[in-house]
């Protein structure tokens, strides 16, 4: 088991750029949660997939996030344009029922927008 | 919206210290989940504890689940080095018959513990 894989590791870009955000969840999963953590609000989800499909995107920021699945084994992030209060460490988790079932977390994504 | 609040939101202690950390809601949940983040990593579950009143014990890790299921405990027995970490709490609600649990997480607890 590889675990939740993200990529890349960190990304540092100039504000007004294309940010995109990449994660493998667990083989076998069935629902991916995009998660946003900083100091000041902590850990925000931003959207929750299940079998593919987004199901709750309420806590995406504003229209320059979006997110898709286009299958059960990818799901990207992007921020288009990017700006520096988008500045964060962006996780993405996933898991096989979303009912009380614990959250696998990747490592995460540093983004610095400068 | 239901909101977790954490407290404290920083704890330094000494090795050996006993400490406390605090998860209180004026809402109800259906579970409970606590994780445990280290630098550079994502949060790892530690326990889930879904009946009021539940106490759940993971070594010297102890869970209790509050009786409204309102609020909940994380107790650390003799604390060690290796516990530093970012605590977290998050209660997930299945309110309207969804099968949906959404997870609130709390702020955190920064625990710093002193060889």
């Amino acid at each position: 088991d590889a675990g939740v894989i993200q990529s890349p590791r960190h990304e540092v870009t100039e504000m007004g750029q294309e940010v995109t955000l990449r994660c493998k969840p667990i083989s076998g999963h069935n629902s991916l949660f995009w998660y946003r953590q900083t100091m000041m609000r902590g850990l925000e989800l931003l959207i929750y997939f299940n079998n593919n499909v987004p199901i709750d995107d309420s806590g995406m920021p504003e229209d320059r996030f979006s997110a898709k699945m286009p299958n059960a084994s990818f799901s990207t992030l992007k921020i288009q344009p990017s700006e520096p209060r988008d500045s964060a460490v962006y996780f993405c988790a996933s898991s096989y029922r979303p009912t009380n079932s614990p959250l696998h977390f990747g490592n995460g994504t540093r983004l610095t927008v400068t | 919206t239901q909101l977790l609040e954490q407290s404290p939101q920083f704890l330094s202690i000494q090795e050996g210290e006993n400490l406390t950390v605090y998860c209180n809601s004026s809402s109800v949940f259906s579970s409970l989940q606590w994780y445990r983040q280290e630098p550079g990593e994502g949060p790892v579950l530690l326990v889930t504890v879904v009946t009021g009143g539940e106490v759940k014990k993971l070594k010297r890790l102890t869970f209790q689940f509050g009786d409204a299921r309102k609020d909940s405990s994380l107790h650390i027995t003799a604390a060690q080095p290796g516990d530093t970490g970012l605590y977290l709490c998050a209660g997930a609600n299945n309110a309207g018959g969804t099968s949906y649990g959404k997870l609130t997480f709390g702020q955190g607890t920064i625990l710093t513990v002193h060889p």
